[in-house]
């Protein structure tokens, strides 16, 4: 069976640029999470959504945004990159209440 | 408060010895405990996980134990080998949140051979 899989895989923006990642959960989860992972550091949480609605936010600004399709896939969006906001994206998918599993994420680097 | 604070930052070990990761958390509502390895390139890969019902878990050559007094819940990986090598993560989460995860900030693992 597939796992979670994303979107692109490496993505160069530049200060100001908007963005948008996706991903694709494992067949039969309906939950999907974003986090964003700096080098060197643990993932931060920033979104979870359940049946296509917003479950819970991470302590992110406005610019990050996100949504879920009625096939379970989400979007992750980003507007006015900022430098601060190269980092390793992450989308994981969960049943309900089940272990999250992650995909191998998105690279993107801010110029 | 959301935090979980990991140590060690890095932990060199020899083939066949003993990896010991340490995690506290200081938010008693978390009541699942995950750990996840990452391998460069990688996204993060449940490794084994444990709820606070109970104080030990073994999966294979890895074992949680946890101590819900203390807060703490630890790792340790048995006969550890270059394969190993790799960034360790612990999480914590609330049933209630939606199986959001807050993590540890990693430790980095080598095994030498």
């Amino acid at each position: 069976d597939a796992g979670v899989t994303q979107s692109p895989t490496h993505l160069i923006k530049t200060r100001g640029q908007h963005v948008t990642l996706r991903c694709s959960p494992i067949s039969g989860h309906k939950s999907v999470s974003w986090y964003q992972q700096v080098l060197g550091q643990g993932p931060q949480f920033i979104f979870q959504y359940y049946e296509k609605e917003e479950r819970g936010r991470g302590n992110f600004p406005d610019r990050f945004s996100a949504r879920q399709f009625p096939n379970y896939s989400s979007e992750l969006n980003v507007n006015a990159l900022l430098l601060g906001d190269s980092a390793l994206y992450l989308c994981a998918s969960s049943g309900y209440n089940q272990p999250q599993h992650f995909g191998d994420g998105t690279r993107l680097s801010i110029l | 408060q959301q935090q979980v604070k990991q140590s060690p930052q890095s932990l060199i070990v020899q083939k066949g010895g003993i990896s010991i990761i340490n995690c506290a958390y200081e938010n008693t509502a978390f009541d699942y405990f995950p750990w996840y390895q990452q391998f460069p390139g990688k996204g993060p890969a449940l490794l084994i996980a444990i709820r606070p019902d109970v104080s030990e878990k073994k999966e294979g050559r890895f074992t949680i134990s946890f101590n819900k007094s203390a807060k703490q819940f630890s790792l340790h990986i048995m006969d550890s080998q270059p394969g190993d090598s790799a960034t360790y993560f612990c999480a914590a989460s609330m049933i209630t949140s939606g199986s959001r995860l807050t993590f540890g900030e990693g430790t980095q693992l080598t095994v030498n051979p």
